[in-house]
């Protein structure tokens, strides 16, 4: 399974918005639905901040938000603020081997 | 609460066997879709394995006809016995539940170390 790309990094100065792209194929992004976005704190495991595109668990705050078009996805955070500055995963189911594949990761850095 | 616990990780040899375990509490562990996910030092995360409700289980490539993953519905605990272990198998592996069945785990455990060396 190859895995999905996503920039290396990514910043912003707190108040600002920040979207990280998530690119895949018609394998995977493009056929389905299923794309999600994991935040992991250094030492953490990961947390779902958006499945199925662009729908956020309880608890997550409305800041993010997810989309897709074609074979890409995208996570956006608005209102940046110190906390969320962690590491992203985007996933999407894959269809081969029933598994899901996950992005490289992005960094994201608040300034 | 739900609660995920792994444990069995540890220090193996090239070739040897490990078997974790992941602890269910405030849930039916057979009800969900649950996987293992891990993370080698430094890395980013990978898909291993995931069983369905309905028993049917999946792995990646990378460990298909190495790893099994099983649950005992009785201890409501999901395990995944490792063999034939590889450097590259060393991780942190997680245990991750997903509700729907939608490739998007909301609960995980705190993850177990794996290292693989001589």
């Amino acid at each position: 399974q190859s895995a999905l790309t996503q920039p290396p990094s990514a910043s912003g100065s707190p108040g600002q918005s920040v979207t990280i792209s998530c690119t895949g194929t018609h394998n995977d992004v493009g056929s389905y639905n299923y794309v999600s976005w994991y935040q992991q704190h250094p030492g953490k495991a990961p947390r779902l901040m958006i499945y199925e595109v662009n729908k956020r668990p309880s608890g997550v705050p409305d800041r993010f938000s997810g989309s897709k078009s074609g074979n890409t996805a995208s996570l956006t955070v608005s209102g940046l603020q110190a906390e969320d500055e962690a590491d992203y995963y985007c996933s999407s189911f894959a269809g081969v081997n029933n598994l899901a594949v996950f992005g490289g990761g992005t960094k994201l850095t608040v300034l | 609460e739900v609660q995920l616990v792994e444990s069995g990780g540890g220090l193996v040899q090239p070739g040897g066997s490990l078997r974790l375990a992941c602890a269910a509490s405030a849930f039916i562990v057979s009800d969900g879709y649950m996987s293992w996910v891990r993370q080698a030092p430094g890395k980013g995360l990978e898909w291993v394995s995931v069983i369905y409700p309905t028993g049917d289980t999946y792995y990646a490539d990378s460990v298909k006809g190495r790893f099994t993953i099983s649950r005992d519905n009785f201890k409501n605990t999901l395990y995944l016995q490792m063999n034939s272990l590889k450097a590259e198998d060393t991780a942190v592996y997680y245990c991750a539940r997903d509700s729907a069945g939608v490739a998007a785990p909301e609960y995980w455990g705190q993850g177990t170390l794996v290292t693989v060396s001589s």
